[in-house]
């Protein structure tokens, strides 16, 4: 149980295109899921939360026009990275917290994005 | 503030030999401490996580840690270390109240042959 999927695993795009990433808990209901950033070989950075039926909220520094998350339903987050620039190429993660059992956020294979 | 350190950027260890992976945090209120492993291009797994109760924490793939709270330190630890355990290990940190998790630097194991 508890598996959270993303799509795509990875994804080339031009610069100046949007692309968008997709978070799915495939087995719960998710009523918190998180986006995390990861360059190479450094650590996973919260972008946002995103609660279901609500705005998402930011970290600071991460800026919301750029990294838009929609949050539908239980199940599905989106993460869509608008105009790209080389600069956000990166590994981002999805994470999903089960509202049953509480603290534990389980985590998305990662989609990596490379911007040309 | 919440923050946490994994001091040692990277751990070599041959085959067959014990690890310790260090973790400190420091926070003013209750925390949960997790630590989670990263393959190459992959997800993060979890490998154990401190919610309450017992200090020593066992995991998979037999690893454990200890949960210190004078020390303020989670450390990992395996008595025998596989090559298949070559990866990344992260800690973090969620403070009682939020859901949201600070994670450390991590810490780049790499068991030798």
């Amino acid at each position: 149980g508890a598996v959270v999927s993303q799509h795509p695993s990875w994804v080339i795009c031009k610069s100046g295109t949007s692309v968008k990433i997709e978070c799915r808990s495939l087995d719960f209901q998710a009523t918190t899921m998180f986006w995390y950033r990861q360059f190479p070989k450094q650590s996973l950075m919260l972008m946002a939360t995103s609660n279901e039926g609500s705005k998402a909220t930011y970290e600071q520094g991460v800026e919301k026009d750029k990294f838009l998350i929609n949050h539908a339903s239980l199940t599905l987050s989106t993460l869509t990275v608008t105009s790209a620039h080389p600069e956000d190429s990166s590994f981002y993660i999805c994470s999903a917290r089960d509202r049953r059992i509480g603290y534990e956020q389980y985590f998305g294979p990662g989609t990596r994005l490379t911007v040309t | 503030a919440q923050s946490v350190t994994q001091l040692d950027s990277q751990v070599p260890v041959f085959e067959e030999a014990p690890v310790e992976l260090r973790c400190n945090y420091s926070s003013s209120v209750s925390v949960y401490l997790f630590w989670y492993v990263q393959y190459p291009n992959q997800g993060l797994q979890l490998l154990l996580k401190y919610l309450s109760g017992s200090t020593l924490v066992k995991g998979i793939n037999g690893f454990e840690a200890e949960f210190n709270k004078s020390q303020t330190s989670f450390h990992l630890r395996k008595p025998s270390v596989h090559i298949s355990d070559t990866a990344e290990y992260f800690c973090a940190v969620s403070e009682s109240g939020t859901y949201k998790y600070i994670f450390g630097t991590g810490t780049r194991l790499k068991v030798l042959a």
